[in-house]
């Protein structure tokens, strides 16, 4: 069974920093591309983020780029989403997903939430 | 950047009704476009990839269809079970999804 678990969110302050964890079973996690997906309190999909398999290219929606970095550890089937200098408009629910070309968004993890407020 | 509208933003139907729902793109995403149903307090869920393809267990009643920058999420008969929001999602240059469409029971 394909699981996606996240982990790592909570309340910060503005400009603080926070590292958001993925941790993937039930699959060949080297072998696909994953993404961050988020969504603001009562708001919309907000695509934020892709790493290829194997890491070689990282992709960043212009909301979060320069601010976050995605990255992963084939190793630990786990994907990161490091974000810096948060800001109050990135209180939203953080989804990691597994993308399949054939499929698209096949798997969802639950969500973490990550709140930004002084 | 790619934006993908969806209309109506709100949507009610009665039980055994038709419903459509609208995405269009800002310009040709050559049918690379996927439907995600989303309801309370749950991640989302594929229902329909590369525009008109059934996910593994969703109910025929589901349906996709569309080309260039015009794309449509139909519904047969509507069920209970069917109120959420639907999310359209184009990945044929960056990745965007649509402002959604919530499905509301009349």
């Amino acid at each position: 069974e394909v699981q996606l678990v996240e982990s790592g969110g909570g309340l910060v302050k503005p400009g603080s920093s926070l590292k958001l964890s993925c941790v993937a079973s039930g699959f060949t996690f080297s072998s696909y591309g994953m993404h961050w997906i988020r969504q603001a309190p009562k708001k919309g999909l907000e695509w934020i983020a892709l790493i290829y398999y194997d890491s070689s290219n990282k992709y960043y929606a212009d909301s979060v780029k320069g601010r976050f970095t995605i990255s992963r550890d084939n190793s630990k089937n786990t994907l990161y989403l490091e974000m810096n200098s948060l800001r109050s408009e990135d209180t939203a629910m953080y989804y990691c997903a597994k993308f399949d070309w054939e499929l698209g968004f096949d798997y969802w993890g639950q969500g973490v939430m990550v709140t930004v407020s002084s | 950047d790619i934006q993908m509208t969806q209309s109506p933003s709100v949507l009610s139907a009665s039980v055994g009704d038709r419903v459509t729902l609208s995405c269009k793109a800002s310009q040709n995403i050559n049918k690379n476009l996927d439907w995600y149903q989303q309801k309370l307090g749950e991640a989302p869920k594929l229902l329909i990839y590369f525009t008109n393809n059934l996910q593994t267990g969703i109910p025929s009643r589901f349906s996709g269809s569309g080309s260039g920058t015009d794309y449509t999420l139909t519904i047969s008969s509507l069920q209970p079970e069917d109120v959420a929001t639907y999310f359209c999602f184009q990945y044929n240059s960056g990745w965007t999804f649509g402002g959604g469409t919530k499905l509301e029971l009349k």
